[in-house]
């Protein structure tokens, strides 16, 4: 029983392809999110959503769109599909949008772009 | 333009001792830091934190200190344990930076190896 949860682990792909992640909480929190780690080790901020709600959309391509059909999860779309998309996301959610920020993260899934 | 920054990539200490991981930021609004650690195809988990009202910050092992005037944050960990082993990183967020609430700034991370 993870509390917050993702899938796929791992996932290989084309360029030009469609694809999505999925992520599931179940600590009751209000917040989710997508971060992204690079090829440079960063990890960065894509969205926030509160109670469904977007709140926080960083300079991201429009080829992502954020997905949350209930506060319980947060879906990752991406289109057209870049080799500079291949990284780590990880999905994570807060008990709320304050800034004393503990985070819960998911294990991660990795997307390799060929 | 990377406002939080740890600048050692790696650190290896032998079993006992003080392990000490640095951390400096840029960005004066920065008014909440907080320590993450991460092992290898796992996601960060939470490990300490500490407002900018405070300079110091103790949980067991583990006790964060914040010089605000040198825009500089330290982990420090006693006695370091070969379970510590791990990527740690320090993560800063302001509370009215650019509107975005809840958005929490990441370095790049220091890979910690204890030594038995």
């Amino acid at each position: 029983d993870t509390a917050v949860s993702q899938t796929p682990k791992y996932l290989v792909t084309q360029m030009g392809n469609d694809k999505s992640i999925k992520c599931e909480q179940n600590l009751g929190h209000d917040t989710m999110y997508w971060y992204k780690q690079d090829s440079k080790k960063f990890l960065k901020i894509m969205f926030s959503y509160n109670n469904k709600e977007l709140i926080i959309n960083e300079t991201v391509p429009n080829r992502f769109s954020p997905k949350s059909p209930d506060k319980a999860h947060l879906n990752l779309h991406i289109n057209s599909l870049e080799l500079g998309d291949s990284a780590v996301y990880f999905c994570a959610s807060s008990q709320d949008m304050a800034n004393t920020g503990e985070l819960f993260f998911g294990e991660g899934s990795r997307l390799t772009v060929l | 333009d990377q406002q939080v920054k740890q600048n050692s990539p790696s650190l290896s200490v032998q079993e006992g001792r003080i392990s000490i991981l640095n951390c400096d930021y840029t960005n004066s609004m920065f008014d909440y830091f907080l320590w993450y650690k991460k092992y290898p195809a796992e996601g960060p988990t939470f490990l300490i934190s500490i407002s900018s009202i405070k300079d110091k910050n103790e949980d067991g092992r583990f006790t964060v200190f914040l010089n605000k005037s040198a825009k500089h944050l330290s982990l420090h960990i006693v006695p370091s344990q070969p379970g510590d082993s791990a990527v740690y990183f320090c993560a800063a967020s302001a509370k009215r930076y650019g509107g975005s609430q809840g958005n929490l700034i990441f370095g790049k991370g220091t890979k910690l190896s204890v030594k038995p």
